[in-house]
């Protein structure tokens, strides 16, 4: 399954809302989908599985919905450590796959 | 707390074999039913999943697109587990990020990540 994250780059600034997009070359089972945040010289951090299931110690200003195709995720409003790039992942189909990103950054 | 490091050589020379460990601390990789995976990320390319091996190393899961040259291991103690990339080539060239997983049999998101290892393939 492809993913497609759009768009490339959200241009932002602190406090305003980021909408991200990630859409499917097919439907994804069962909405096995999770996001990501990666920083520079940091760990990865799971955010969302279960296209809307906050993991643990993920801030409720993160939100995650869609089903089938259409995936989004939410940041209701932007913080200075929230500026980073953010990929989907689904893996209810194998080979789990990941899109190509988005980066947020400060406008 | 659970954390994951990985560490190996962050140069393979072409045709050679790649070889990382992931070394784990703050729980036991077999204190739970885990998958333990690996991930890589070429510069300036998305993130690629390698392959899921199960707590108990008795099943693992690989990327039919690296099946072939692709070997993950648990040791005995359960203190780190291993990957084995055979006939690199400079598109092998990524950070490699080793990771928990949740989930079933090859269908895994991941938490927690390692911080990941450059490894660059060049003569």
């Amino acid at each position: 399954i492809v993913l497609t994250q759009s768009p490339g780059t959200l241009s932002l600034s602190p406090g305003e809302r980021a909408t991200l997009s990630c859409r499917a070359s097919q439907s994804v089972s069962s909405s096995y989908l999770a996001w990501y945040q990666l920083k520079p010289g940091q760990a990865p951090r799971l955010l969302i599985y279960g296209a809307s299931t906050r993991a643990t110690g993920t801030p409720d200003r993160f939100s995650g919905s869609g089903s089938g195709t259409d995936f989004t995720l939410t940041i209701s409003r932007l913080e200075a450590e929230d500026f980073a790039v953010y990929y989907c992942q689904q893996y209810g189909s194998s080979p789990g796959t990941f899109g190509q990103g988005t980066k947020v950054e400060i406008k | 707390q659970l954390q994951l490091q990985e560490s190996g050589p962050g140069l393979v020379k072409p045709s050679e074999s790649l070889s990382l460990t992931c070394t784990v601390s703050g729980d036991s990789i077999s204190s739970r039913s885990s998958y333990w995976g690996w991930i890589r990320q070429p510069p300036g390319k998305s993130l690629e999943w390698i392959g899921t091996i199960y707590y108990s190393g008795t099943s693992y899961y690989y990327n039919p697109s690296l099946k072939s040259r692709v070997t993950i291991s648990l040791d005995t103690s359960k203190t780190h587990f291993s990957l084995k990339l055979s006939s690199v080539t400079a598109a092998d060239t990524a950070v490699y990020y080793c990771a928990r997983g949740d989930g079933w049999a090859g269908h895994n998101w991941f938490d927690p990540w390692g911080q990941g290892t450059l490894v660059t393939v060049s003569s």
